[in-house]
């Protein structure tokens, strides 16, 4: 079984300043891990994903996130945020196995303030 | 850029009555998958289909719900009897290898009245 925690449903930052949305995981075995970002009314579009290659991912935009298996969390960083990245970011899950439906966190709300 | 496309993109309906819900996933993509938001909850797995089967499915997908890819282009999720608690913003996703990027069409918002 697996499941994804997202720490803080909403995050205000301001314009320029550090990004840091948390995700936590568990799962049975090695995961592949994902983060999707959702701007209003559009679907689930990939930022990065980490399918145990690197640890440290980078995505587009200037994201990147880092896998760390001893404390089983895959956080999203942005040196500096834009009023663009304003946006609903959910956190993912899956198997490497034949089953890969992803499993998602409840998702953080990032306001970029000016 | 290919993309997956859904629609509609809003429906309404009655309890009760039958809705169809249409996605054309990218061209050479294998692999199809339902995902459903009810409003301010998660974003939850539904069902995946490969080679004209059900590959997975939730809890969720109960006896209500069923997939069809009925031409080469088109993959649909029909719900039977909608229910109130039906009522979601509806992901249709595909990715071309199992091991690849799931990628999402923009959604149907189904209300159920």
């Amino acid at each position: 079984a697996q499941s994804v925690t997202q720490l803080g449903s909403h995050v205000s930052v301001s314009e320029g300043a550090l990004v840091l949305l948390r995700c936590n995981y568990s799962s049975s075995v090695p995961p592949y891990l994902f983060w999707y970002v959702q701007y209003p009314n559009q679907g689930l579009q990939l930022l990065l994903k980490y399918t145990s290659a690197a640890t440290l991912v980078k995505g587009i935009n200037g994201f990147e996130a880092e896998f760390k298996k001893s404390e089983t969390s895959f956080h999203l960083t942005k040196p500096s945020a834009h009023m663009s990245d304003a946006a609903e970011y959910f956190c993912a899950v899956s198997g490497t196995g034949s089953a890969r439906q992803l499993t998602f966190g409840s998702g953080t709300q990032l306001t970029v303030l000016p | 850029e290919p993309e997956v496309t859904q629609t509609p993109s809003h429906q309404v309906t009655q309890m009760g009555q039958e809705v169809i819900l249409r996605c054309v996933p990218i061209s050479n993509h294998l692999y199809f998958y339902w995902y459903r938001q009810i409003l301010g909850q998660k974003v939850e797995f539904l069902v995946s289909f490969y080679n004209n089967e059900i590959s997975e499915k939730s809890e969720i997908f109960d006896d209500q719900f069923s997939v069809e890819r009925p031409d080469g282009s088109n993959f649909t999720l029909k719900i039977r009897s909608t229910k109130l608690e039906d009522s979601a913003m509806y992901f249709c996703a595909s990715n071309g290898q199992i091991q690849e990027t799931q990628y999402f069409g923009p959604g149907t918002r189904l209300l159920v009245l």
